[in-house]
């Protein structure tokens, strides 16, 4: 079965860093592109960062690049959001998802069960 | 970016009525689209991907149709525990997006 285990939010002042962190088991973690995706208090889904199997490959939604990384250790079936610069409108619930199909780039097949994020003065 | 725009935004039936969920995206996508479900307070499950493929485990009376810009979730016999918010998502291009959500209340 897969599991993916989201930790690491807090609560955080304006400006300031949070890291994310996913424990992946159940499949064969390098095999996967993983992905961030949040959603604001009240708000919809939105996609943040995705990240290849082998971690050479990222992409950044434009709301978050410069200021957030996306990285992942295969050998601790780890994946991780380092974020900076951290604003108000970047409060959300972020979850850690897997995509669907080994080496490719579609849907989510699999979500951790988030992990709240709040900036503020 | 690509837009998706789901209707209604809301809806309420019964239990062991057909609902129909639509979605449309701003250009072409082809079959890229997912549907998803989420409950309050929980993760998104995924339903459907490809436009009309059943995820595994999830009912079979969910399915979706539709190609290029106009798609449709239909519940055939809504069941109470089908109550949440459903969400499509294109992954043709990047940035990914998602439509801004039905919720269905029973």
């Amino acid at each position: 079965e897969v599991q993916l285990l989201d930790s690491g939010g807090g609560l955080v002042q304006t400006g300031g860093s949070l890291r994310l962190s996913c424990v992946a088991s159940g499949f064969t973690f390098y095999n996967y592109a993983m992905a961030w995706v949040r959603q604001a208090p009240g708000k919809g889904l939105a996609w943040v960062s995705s990240i290849s199997g082998s971690g050479g490959a990222t992409f950044y939604a434009d709301s978050v690049r410069g200021r957030f990384t996306i990285s992942r250790d295969n050998s601790k079936n780890t994946l991780s959001l380092h974020m900076d610069s951290l604003r108000a409108e970047d409060t959300a619930v972020y979850y850690c998802a897997k995509y669907s199909r080994s080496g490719s780039y579609y849907d989510f097949a699999s979500w951790g069960q988030g992990a709240l994020v709040t900036v503020s003065s | 970016d690509i837009q998706m725009t789901q209707s209604p935004s809301s809806l309420s039936a019964s239990v062991g009525d057909r609902i129909t969920i639509t979605c449309r995206a701003s250009q072409g996508i082809i079959d890229y689209l997912a549907w998803y479900q989420q409950k309050p307070g929980k993760a998104p499950k995924s339903l459907i991907y490809d436009a009309s493929t059943l995820q595994t485990g999830a009912p079979s009376r969910f399915s979706g149709s539709g190609s290029g810009t106009d798609f449709t979730l239909t519940v055939s016999g809504l069941q109470p525990e089908d109550f949440g918010t459903y969400y499509c998502q294109q992954y043709k291009n990047y940035p990914f997006t998602f439509g801004g959500g039905t919720k269905v209340e029973i």
